[in-house]
């Protein structure tokens, strides 16, 4: 069955960097858009960035653009948002999502918390 | 892009139906058939329960329905059971490779 794993998130520091990873499993990686969904506690959701199959196309939401990074390696089964300069309200639980399409989110896993204070 | 407007709650009676509402603008919601709807129990992952508008994917229930009106698109959850108590959004594809979310519906079984 579809798997996204999340891995990386943590306690950071206004300003530093943290980078998290989403493994899949279970359907052809190569294939697929994934994107970053994040939901601060308590809040509700909030797009962050999308990566095309092959890597090739990128976007990001203004919140967070010029500061994270998204990427993949096709060969790893893995996704990565490079998190700098990270804020107060950067906090969040991190979720990596498969595109069904290019214009909705079909598998999502458990995402990864990403605490940013001081 | 502001988020799409959702109201706050909504509830019904097992067997009974609910409609959850979410308001957009002419650059999203009106502009594209890219409405989609997600349910997320306490503690969970969301989980997709219908796409481009109207579209369920396999294994959601029937029960589940969706529709779109202009600005407004619509999720109605008929024959309300007990594991249908969870946060609902909305989320509908702004253009410019932009996607925007919807404040979120708590759903209660009363």
């Amino acid at each position: 069955q579809v798997q996204l794993v999340e891995s990386g998130g943590g306690v950071v520091q206004p300003g530093r960097s943290l980078r998290l990873s989403c493994v899949a499993s279970g359907f052809i990686f190569s294939n697929y858009a994934v994107h970053w969904v994040r939901q601060a506690p308590g809040k509700g959701l909030e797009w962050v960035a999308s990566i095309s199959y092959d890597g090739g196309n990128k976007y990001y939401a203004d919140s967070v653009k010029g500061r994270f990074t998204i990427s993949r390696d096709n060969s790893k089964i893995t996704v990565y948002l490079q998190m700098n300069s990270l804020r107060a309200e950067d906090t969040a639980l991190y979720y990596c999502a498969r595109g069904g399409g290019w214009y909705f989110f079909d598998h999502w896993g458990q995402g990864a918390l990403v605490t940013v204070s001081s | 892009q502001s988020a799409l407007t959702q109201p706050p709650s909504a509830s019904g009676s097992p067997g009974q139906s609910v409609t959850i509402s979410c308001t957009g603008t002419s650059s999203d919601v009106d502009d594209y058939n890219y409405v989609s709807w997600y349910q997320q129990h306490p503690g969970k992952a969301p989980k997709l329960m219908i796409y481009e508008v109207t579209k369920r994917p396999s294994g959601v229930p029937d029960r589940f329905s969706g529709s779109k009106s202009g600005n407004t698109a619509s999720l109605t959850v008929s024959g309300l059971q007990a594991e249908d108590e969870a946060d609902y959004y909305c989320t509908s594809y702004a253009g410019t490779n932009n996607y925007v979310f919807g404040t979120g519906t708590k759903v209660t079984v009363l």
